[in-house]
């Protein structure tokens, strides 16, 4: 079985300063992972996504993970952020239905809250 | 195009009534699904449809049923409500094939209260 461990429930971070969000995983097989953002009463939106090929991946609103088989994890990163990315944060592994599609177990979320 | 669409927005619910929400996509896409968002939980798949006139169970379908008449949308039904299906529900919708097949697209959520 699959499942997502996001350590951190909330965030807080001043304006410009660097952020880590921490994503952790567990599969016996391939996995892609997935980043999704959630802006306060919105649905989720994409952030990046690793499939294969080169393990730092980078994505929206300069946002990038780097995926790590050895330790599996998946972390988030921004070196600079700005108000605008206060919102919660999602990490999500896919596996294959065996009716076909594809299910994407989600972490818990985290809160992303950047102060002035 | 309006991507995912979700009606209706906001919906307050008496225990032991129904409802029905609707989800439609325009983008063509054959894979539809039915998520459930709590505090601290996460997102849980609910039902999902690989096709138009297919559906199947996700790991929370207990008191849901579904339907995909047409391949553009997809109805999740609760047919006597209850308390714990308070909850705020999401819909997403993929493509089968290409650069963004694994990519799913979500609504913008429909949040139920249960009184």
């Amino acid at each position: 079985a699959q499942s997502v461990t996001q350590l951190d429930s909330q965030v807080p971070v001043f304006e410009e300063a660097p952020v880590e969000l921490r994503c952790n995983y567990s599969s016996s097989v391939s996995v892609y992972l997935f980043w999704y953002v959630q802006y306060p009463n919105q649905g989720l939106q994409l952030l990046l996504k690793y499939l294969s090929g080169s393990t730092l991946v980078k994505g929206i609103n300069g946002f990038e993970a780097e995926f790590n088989k050895s330790q599996t994890s998946f972390h988030l990163r921004k070196p600079s952020v700005h108000i605008s990315d206060t919102a919660e944060y999602f990490c999500a592994v896919s596996r294959f239905l065996t009716g076909g599609g594809n299910k994407l177990t989600f972490g818990t979320g985290t809160q992303l809250k950047v102060e002035l | 195009n309006a991507g995912v669409t979700q009606t209706p927005k906001f919906r307050v619910l008496k225990t032991g009534q129904s409802m029905t929400l609707l989800c439609a996509q325009d983008m063509n896409h054959e894979y539809m699904y039915w998520y459930r968002q709590d505090p601290g939980m996460g997102l849980r798949l609910i039902h999902y449809s690989v096709g138009e006139g297919t559906t199947a169970k996700g790991e929370v379908p207990d008191g849901y049923n579904v339907s995909r008449l047409k391949k553009q949308n997809f109805l999740l039904g609760l047919e006597s409500a209850a308390p714990s299906q308070t909850s705020v529900y999401f819909c997403a919708s993929r493509r089968t094939s290409g650069r963004k097949s694994y990519e799913q697209y979500f609504g913008p959520g429909t949040r139920l209260t249960v009184t």
